[in-house]
């Protein structure tokens, strides 16, 4: 079965350091997303984004984030300088097209810390 | 989006059906119902969803009230497996918004 997969598992940086999730998504999928959970609160969605453009993004998505789909298989989330509460795991999502109601296929997170 | 609510947490002896539901009394009319779970830190996991209509998966049956204000997850034999916090979402497009869902413990 097709499954979404994001590397690395943990990755740990110092504060002010840039830092790249890396996520490939089920292939025939068109949208893509990256969410947030802090640990013991909700899921958060940042950003979704289709035909290598954003949709959508939060208010939590600002400047100092932003999406890519550099090649046909990868969709990466960049943080240009992380803060300490930025450390969450951060889940990649994909989904096969926009329709009225359409299912997202979560990957398994990267765990970010930052000291 | 529309409002859900549910109950923090729920109790289910193992084998057993395991029943949870959700309140979305503000619901608008394009929204559907959306089933997550997440077990542990992984990533949320699609159980099911439904517009109007009753549902049912290899996973899951869902039922919607007929004013479509609430609605019920039913997990017809769960196992320990199923220990998992699980989320009611109702939503019109792409974005999910997560509540804080419903801690479900399967117990033997």
């Amino acid at each position: 079965e097709p499954e979404v997969t994001q590397t690395p598992s943990h990755q740990v940086t110092q504060m002010g350091q840039e830092v790249i999730l890396r996520c490939v998504p089920i292939s025939n999928h068109l949208y893509f997303y990256w969410y947030r959970q802090i640990l013991g609160q909700k899921v958060e969605f940042l950003v979704s984004f289709y035909n290598n453009e954003i949709s959508e993004k939060s208010e939590i998505f600002d400047d100092q984030f932003s999406v890519e789909r550099p090649d046909g298989s990868n969709f990466t989330l960049k943080i240009r300088s992380t803060k300490l509460e930025d450390s969450a795991m951060y889940f990649c999502a994909s989904s096969a097209w926009d329709r009225v109601s359409v299912e997202q296929y979560f990957g398994p997170g990267t765990r970010l810390t930052v000291t | 989006d529309a409002k859900t609510t549910q109950p923090p947490s729920m109790d289910c002896a193992e084998g057993r059906a395991a029943n949870l539901p959700c309140n979305h009394s503000t619901i608008s009319g394009n929204e559907y119902v959306y089933w997550y779970r997440q077990i542990h830190s992984q990533g949320p996991q699609y159980i099911i969803h439904g517009l109007k209509n009753n549902e049912t998966n290899e996973m899951a049956s869902l039922i919607i009230t007929e004013d479509r204000k609430s609605s019920t997850l039913i997990l017809p034999h769960a196992t320990l497996r199923d220990t998992a916090v699980y989320y009611c979402i109702a939503e019109y497009g792409n974005k999910l918004v997560f509540g804080a869902g419903t801690i479900l413990r399967v117990k033997s």
